[in-house]
């Protein structure tokens, strides 16, 4: 069983359509980041947060440190929305950087 | 673009061989991440550079080592090549502390290098 669990793995949503990919994780962590790999490859890093929500443009992130579980949101979705997200999370005492890594869910926005 | 800059883009070797692969990070970043992207394993966290140092280490084989210089860019070097060594490794950097506006923790990826072991 992976440390950092994902869901869906895969999702095919309709444009404006709102959007939620899960994170749970079975290891304490002190923060959790959201990616967004794009079908070339790079990675961009969308949020890291440790408590409570946030907020860029239509995405949102949520996470309940209790409950080891995290959100992300996208809202009236866009095909340009489609790529992977991946969430990772950050070790008790460790760096930025230090990252165990969800299997990511793969998004396709049709138009 | 992130500001972080890999080369190569694409390498193709063949079983047994070395590859050096470059990073250089945003400007003032000062910790370099290595990660490595499989069809298998997917991301996973290779070793931490802080300043020079050596901060943390992951999942790094001894095959694979990595230094950073004294103008903070870092080199991944992969040894002995192995068929299960193909895969898109990922530099990142960060900024440690607030200052200027940036945040701590914002990780800045750069584009991979693809390396293909034939």
């Amino acid at each position: 069983k992976n440390e950092v669990e994902q869901s869906p793995q895969n999702l095919t949503a309709q444009e404006g359509e709102f959007i939620t990919i899960n994170c749970s994780y079975s290891v304490g962590i002190s923060a959790l980041h959201w990616l967004q790999q794009h079908p070339g490859g790079g990675i961009v890093s969308l949020f890291m947060l440790s408590s409570g929500k946030k907020k860029h443009g239509r995405l949102i992130a949520t996470i309940n440190i209790q409950e080891k579980h995290s959100s992300l949101h996208i809202t009236a979705s866009h095909p340009r929305d489609s790529a992977v997200y991946i969430c990772a999370g950050m070790n008790y005492g460790g760096s930025q950087g230090n990252l165990i890594f969800g299997k990511g869910t793969k998004l396709s926005v049709k138009p | 673009d992130s500001g972080v800059t890999q080369t190569p883009k694409h390498l193709i070797t063949a079983t047994g061989q070395r590859v050096t692969l470059r990073c250089s990070p945003r400007s003032g970043d000062l910790s370099v991440y290595w990660y490595q992207q499989s069809l298998d394993q997917g991301l996973q966290f290779l070793i931490q550079y802080y300043n020079g140092e050596e901060r943390a280490k992951g999942n790094i084989l001894e095959r694979f080592s990595a230094q950073q210089f004294p103008d903070l860019h870092s080199e991944l070097n992969l040894s002995s090549l192995e068929l299960g060594d193909s895969a898109l490794y990922f530099c990142a950097s960060s900024f440690p502390g607030t200052s200027g506006g940036r945040k701590t923790g914002e990780l800045f990826f750069g584009e991979g290098s693809r390396l293909t072991v034939l």
